[in-house]
């Protein structure tokens, strides 16, 4: 596709349920990031893949977010046992290798009741 | 600790008037790049504009320039000739593969 895709663009989860967004980053594209904005804030990192190697995780607020790119391209960003503070817009980012522009997709809106 | 802030929450301006947008950042970093991002209703981050932190000249995209000062880390973005379509939110950014992001600035734009 022309832009980094995401799905779904809004999920809605109850507390304790288990999540999985989707990025599919522009094609070609090395490097792949997710940020967390939360309401009335920027994006806050989270995590940072290089094809299929997580180079850095450092913003992954707990144990219980997990992401992976298993082939170096769609990454999925999994989120267990989710809580109230876990709602928020999650963007995915792709850019040709880590030292190029990030290129951000719509988001995904998670709302967790 | 590395932050940004953007000052004003909230900005106005008249249709093909000039403005002004702030930003300052705190790094030890030597090289870096600093960028202003677009963010509308639709929530894609939309790229304005980047700088390298070791050019000295500041970086311009047809009506938007940045005007960068390194010691005193400082990044604002300048607005010429406004138009209904900039309105949006704009956050300043700075980092290499990592972006620290603002808080932002909503920018209104009025006919």
């Amino acid at each position: 596709g022309a832009g980094v895709s995401q799905s779904p663009r809004y999920k809605v989860a109850k507390r304790g349920q288990d999540v999985a967004l989707r990025c599919d980053p522009i094609s070609g594209h090395v490097s792949l990031f997710w940020y967390q904005q939360a309401l009335g804030q920027g994006p806050e990192f989270l995590t940072y893949f290089q094809n299929e190697a997580q180079l850095d995780k450092s913003g992954l607020p707990s144990d219980r977010f997990f992401a992976e790119r298993p082939e170096g391209s769609v990454s999925t960003l999994k989120i267990q046992r989710t809580q109230q503070e876990d709602s928020a817009v999650y963007l995915c980012a792709s850019s040709p290798d880590g030292n190029q522009p990030q290129h951000f997709g719509d988001g995904t809106r998670l709302s967790i009741l | 600790a590395q932050t940004v802030t953007q000052s004003q929450p909230e900005m106005s301006v008249q249709e093909a008037e000039t403005v002004t947008l702030s930003c300052t950042y705190d790094t030890s970093e030597s090289d870096y790049y600093l960028f202003w991002y677009k963010q509308p209703p639709s929530r894609q981050m939309i790229l304005v504009i980047r700088q390298e932190a070791y050019k000295q000249q500041n970086a311009t995209e047809n009506r938007f320039s940045v005007n960068f000062q390194k010691a005193a880390k400082s990044f604002s973005l300048k607005i010429s000739d406004s138009q209904l379509g900039d309105a949006a939110m704009y956050f300043c950014a700075y980092g290499t593969y990592k972006y620290i992001f603002g808080t932002g600035t909503r920018l209104k734009v009025l006919a």
